[in-house]
């Protein structure tokens, strides 16, 4: 079972504050790596998908990273604000793969 | 509205009993997943599929079963052989690649008794 591990596990930020987490994947044998936020009550919804190292993708405030030599990926939330709350989760898809591993998530709460 | 379907969002059992979960897709996507989510887990892979008439084991597929009839539907049953059934379960779809976005159903949280 492939490593995919997100910390912190879980993050408070100041309303207005920036942020960032990171996501860590196996650097060998690399396809793709997604990233998603699910809302509680809500179903997870995609952020980005990633495929090249040094990929940078950018949705409003969020943005995020990839460095598949060392094996991580930084996500982004500038100017965090409440509806920013929910746990942001990354997966991993190995190189001829055609499934997503998971990580355990990122809980981020905005507090105004 | 395309989207995803799942069926029911609460699903009480007693031990022992198998149940089947539904989830029904009308995105005309040929890939379809099962993942299971504990507290304080991210979610694991239990069967997907990414054709109709074939689906492969994910990494959690001891104690359920599963059946790809028709596209747009990938029903999971929960077999009594599952230690540990309770769970939240989410259902997904996608066009077909791993690099492909995958798009969830609300879940379905089971409760066994």
């Amino acid at each position: 079972i492939l490593n995919v591990e997100q910390s912190p596990q879980s993050l408070h930020v100041q309303e207005g504050d920036s942020t960032n987490f990171t996501c860590s994947f196996p650097s060998s044998n690399f396809y793709a790596l997604h990233w998603y936020r699910w809302e509680t009550a809500k179903s997870p919804e995609a952020l980005f998908v990633m495929t090249l190292n040094g990929d940078e993708k950018k949705k409003g405030r969020i943005s995020a990273t990839l460095n598949t030599k060392e094996g991580y990926s930084y996500l982004y939330i500038k100017g965090s604000q409440p509806e920013d709350s929910a746990t942001y989760l990354c997966a991993f898809v190995k190189a001829a793969g055609n499934k997503l591993t998971f990580g355990g998530g990122t809980r981020v709460l905005v507090k105004p | 509205d395309g989207g995803i379907t799942q069926s029911p969002k609460y699903l009480f059992r007693k031990e022992g009993q198998n149940v089947t979960l539904s989830c029904e897709q009308n995105l005309n996507h040929d890939a379809m997943y099962w993942y299971r989510q504990d507290p304080g887990q991210g979610l694991r892979l239990i069967y997907y599929s990414q054709i109709v008439n074939d689906f492969q084991k994910g990494d959690i597929a001891e104690g359920y079963s599963v059946s790809r009839e028709k596209k747009e539907s990938f029903p999971l049953t929960v077999t009594s052989a599952q230690k540990n059934p309770t769970a939240f379960y989410l259902c997904a779809s996608s066009l077909g690649l791993a690099a492909d976005t995958q798009y969830f159903g609300p879940g379905t949280r089971l409760t066994v008794l």
